[in-house]
């Protein structure tokens, strides 16, 4: 059974416009999260991340939501632009350990 | 910056065949990671190192062998090759604590 998913596969968004990308995990013990985007036949790169001590984290165009209690978080990017379509994976930890649960993913399409 | 680098970035195998993929990084980081992605899947973690020295069983371990061989390089071997194992395969690297880790641009690894 998945501790991390990323329930839509997929996501197109207009340019200029926001995207929202969803996660949501089942370990409650999970409290470090960290969003990563990766391009076709490279590897994934470290976007974000957020701690369970916060409920919200900024850095640029891109924001983390942490909701606790719904065991959910969201990545918002505004404005969207075309490069940043790629594949977006939300990963947890827990106890702050290194050993990270990756969601399938989700492939954003930022249309011009 | 070179980062993290994999050797080789395709193979193919015959089932049976044995093969070992190459890792090394230049950061100087203490731990480091093997994973396998499958389609609708996440990143699966395979094995990983600690530190120089050390290395434990991930979620996905069975067919699998690593070895540490000094801080900068981590190699993953495939005893007997599968084709389940068929995959793509990323080496990925961090410093200890709550940081992100750095990935490889992964091996497409297929076997027949």
């Amino acid at each position: 059974d998945q501790q991390v998913k990323q329930n839509s596969p997929s996501l197109s968004v207009q340019e200029g416009r926001i995207s929202i990308l969803n996660c949501d995990y089942t370990n409650s013990m999970f409290d470090y999260f960290l969003w990563y985007k990766k391009y076709p036949a490279e590897g994934p790169t470290f976007l974000i991340s957020i701690s369970s001590i916060k409920d919200k984290n900024e850095d640029g165009r891109f924001t983390v939501f942490l909701n606790k209690s719904a065991k959910h978080l969201s990545l918002h990017i505004v404005p969207s632009q075309p490069g940043d379509s790629a594949v977006y994976f939300c990963a947890a930890s827990e106890n702050y350990g290194q050993n990270f649960v990756f969601g399938p993913g989700t492939r954003l399409s930022v249309l011009p | 910056n070179a980062g993290v680098t994999q050797t080789p970035k395709f193979q193919v195998l015959k089932t049976g065949q044995s093969m070992t993929l190459q890792c090394a990084q230049d950061m100087n980081h203490n731990s480091m990671y093997w994973y396998r992605q499958d389609p609708g899947m996440g990143l699966r973690l395979i094995y990983y190192s600690a530190s120089e020295g050390t290395t434990d069983k991930g979620e996905v371990p069975n067919g699998y062998n690593v070895s540490r061989l000094n801080k900068r390089e981590f190699s993953l071997r495939l005893e007997s090759a599968a084709p389940s194992q068929t995959s793509v395969y990323f080496c990925a690297s961090s410093e200890v604590g709550r940081q992100p880790q750095h990935f490889g641009d992964g091996t497409r690894l297929s076997i027949l």
